[in-house]
């Protein structure tokens, strides 16, 4: 069964400062890696994915996350945060599709709060 | 990007009553749609996911006599929460994806603003 692990419950840290999210998986094949924002209230924003290929991903917002598959990890960074970061974002792992859509499993997330 | 709509954002609701959640796809035409409940500071616990003229599939644990999915069409599933009580009360989120079941899909989900149910 695929699973996600964020370790970091809540993360502060100061506008300019640089973020690292962090994002462990299990699964038994090359998955789909994803992360998302959710602002308070309102649904998920999607920031990148990754699928194959380079190992680091460019997202929006001025995000990136590498993957390591020998860490079984896709941690999510940022050079400098910006006091709208401050957010929840969840870490999410799925199967390559194979035909019936995407099932997708999410870690519990992180809420990132920025000190200005 | 692809835009998913939700309706209503927000409903309070008495206790057995049932209420509708609309999930619509604005401008693509979503072959599969998934229906997530969010309970507060916690992540997203996938319900349902729904094919458009098919019978939904649950997850373990999820009621589907309670928890009505119908997908009639490529644009709009809607999730009816049935004889809803307190405990029903949450964040409801629908997502959206496209493509071909022959040749597989992009794998990219397009998520709802979210419908909070208050069932007093």
């Amino acid at each position: 069964a695929q699973s996600v692990t964020q370790p970091d419950i809540h993360i502060t840290v100061s506008e300019g400062a640089s973020l690292e999210l962090r994002c462990n998986y299990s699964y038994g094949a090359t998955p789909y890696l994803f992360w998302y924002v959710q602002s308070p209230g309102q649904g998920l924003q999607l920031l990148l994915k990754y699928f194959s290929g380079d190992t680091l991903v460019q997202g929006i917002k001025g995000f990136e996350a590498e993957f390591k598959r020998s860490q079984s990890s896709f941690n999510l960074r940022k050079p400098s945060v910006h006091w709208s970061d401050a957010a929840e974002y969840f870490c999410a792992v799925g199967p390559i599709f194979t035909g019936g859509g995407n099932k997708l499993t999410f870690g519990t997330g992180t809420q990132l709060k920025v000190e200005l | 990007g692809a835009v998913v709509s939700q309706h209503p954002s927000w409903v309070i609701c008495k206790s057995g009553t049932s209420v509708k959640i609309e999930c619509r796809s604005l401008d693509f035409q979503a072959t599969t749609m998934f229906w997530y409940r969010q309970f507060p500071k916690q992540s997203l616990m996938l319900m349902a996911t729904s094919n458009e003229g098919s019978k939904a599939t649950y997850e373990q644990g999820v009621e589907k006599d309670k928890f009505l999915i119908n997908h009639a069409s490529l644009t709009l599933s809607t999730l009816t929460v049935t004889s809803a009580h307190p405990e029903d009360s949450s964040f409801y989120i629908c997502s959206a994806s496209w493509g071909n079941p022959r040749t597989g899909m992009d794998g990219e989900l397009f998520f709802g603003e979210g419908s909070r149910l208050t069932v007093l």
